[in-house]
This record gives structure tokens, sequence and C-alpha cells, in this order.
């Protein structure tokens, strides 16, 4: 089937607005998870889910990053009042089920915060 | 807490040669999974393999081969034959089955297999 669908896949977005990230994991895939990766470096865990319960938000910078799963699949990571600290590659991964199977990524989200 | 480090920042060959990518990591869970992922110039991030903490045998996949240590706490990956389109950065991660539910990634090698 597919694999990890993310849209949008750029967002350029002024200093102060909300955004809303939007990812679409393989079908079947109970897990799903977000991470950050800054130019040059690897990806920072955001937050996961198994079906639609959030199972860890410790990687969430602060209250201005929410995500959600509420169906079990399709999962959004909103960010509130952004800043320009904020302008990332935004990446979503699905799993199996849960940390001992491998994640397949989607093509990311190229935010850009001016 | 868990921790992923690959001390390699950046490794340059040219084609044909073998490499070795080094990653060590640290966790306190008797159960653990380590990763390698592939992350070529166009982005995407491309799985390549998967180790448990129970499974020391090494692997091969063609031209790619993994060495798992648990004594040393590496879980090295060989390029034999290198080939330009290797050439990307590669992670290696791990995730924790009892103390912690997130990968954590290492910092990347950059890989550059010259023509």
């Amino acid at each position: 089937g597919a694999g990890v669908s993310q849209s949008p896949r750029y967002k350029v977005t002024k200093r102060g607005q909300d955004v809303a990230l939007r990812c679409d994991p393989i079908s079947g895939h109970v897990s799903l998870y977000w991470y950050r990766q800054a130019l040059g470096q690897g990806p920072e865990f955001l937050t996961y889910f198994n079906y639609e319960a959030q199972q860890d938000k410790s990687g969430l910078p602060n209250d201005r990053f929410s995500a959600e799963r509420p169906e079990g699949s399709i999962s959004t990571l909103t960010i509130q009042r952004t800043e320009q600290r904020d302008s990332a590659m935004y990446r979503c991964a699905s799993s199996l089920a849960g940390v001992s199977y491998e994640q397949y990524f989607g093509p990311g989200t190229r935010l850009t915060v001016t | 807490a868990q921790k992923v480090t690959q001390a390699q920042t950046e490794i340059s060959v040219v084609e044909k040669e073998d490499v070795t990518l080094d990653c060590v990591y640290e966790t306190r869970d008797t159960t653990y999974y380590l990763f390698w992922y592939k992350q070529p110039p166009s982005g995407e991030l491309v799985f390549l393999i998967r180790r448990n903490s129970f499974d020391e045998q090494n692997e091969i996949s063609g031209r790619y081969s993994w060495n798992f240590q648990k004594s040393t706490s590496s879980f090295n990956f060989t390029i034999t034959a290198s080939q330009v389109v290797d050439s990307a950065v590669y992670f290696c991660a791990l995730s924790e089955r009892d103390y912690g539910q997130n990968f954590v990634f290492g910092p990347g090698t950059r890989l550059s297999v010259l023509p």
C-alpha cells in the first residue's frame, strides 16, 4: 500500500499564526510518531500515539505544541503562535505496533516561520 | 537516559573502498532495539535494519553488513565496495522497551563516496 503521507509539504507562515500539520500513516499501523529535524541533525522525538492514545508527549518543546489522533489513523500536529525558532522539518512516522518495530517515515513538512 | 553516539561526523571515501560507520549506545534497559536509517540528498529517511538486544548475530545484506556487540555497546555498519549512490547521512537509533518509549537518533554520519 501507500507509504506515510504528510501535508502540506511546505508551509510558510508569519510569526504568531497557528499551523496544523497533517500525517496519514501506513494503513494498519498502530503507532504514529512525530519528529522535528533541524538541518544537519538527527530527528528529534516529539510525541507518539498507539491507536488514538497519546503515549508520550515528553518531546513537545512547550505548550504551544499539541498533537492528536482522534480516530487512530490520521494525526495532526498543531503549533500555536508560531515563532521563528519553530522553523524546521517536521516528520511523521508510523510503525506496526510500538517501539520494537521499525518506523517508516513520511516526506516531511518544511515549516518556515517569517 | 538512552543515548546514541556517532562519533564520525563526516567520512569521505573513494568508490569501491570499504567503509565502517560507528554507533555506540547507552541504555539501562535489558530489552532494546537498534536501527539504522539512511537519508540521501533527496531528504527522505529510509529504514535499513532493526536489531533487538537478544540477537547479536551479525547480518549481511548485499554490500551492507552490521556488527552488533553488546560488550562494547556498539552497532556498527559496514558498506563494502562503496558506490556513489551510497552517499547519504546515516543515522543510528535506539528504542527501549521498558524505560523509554521513544526513539533516540544519533547525530548522523555524512558519507561522501567520490567517483
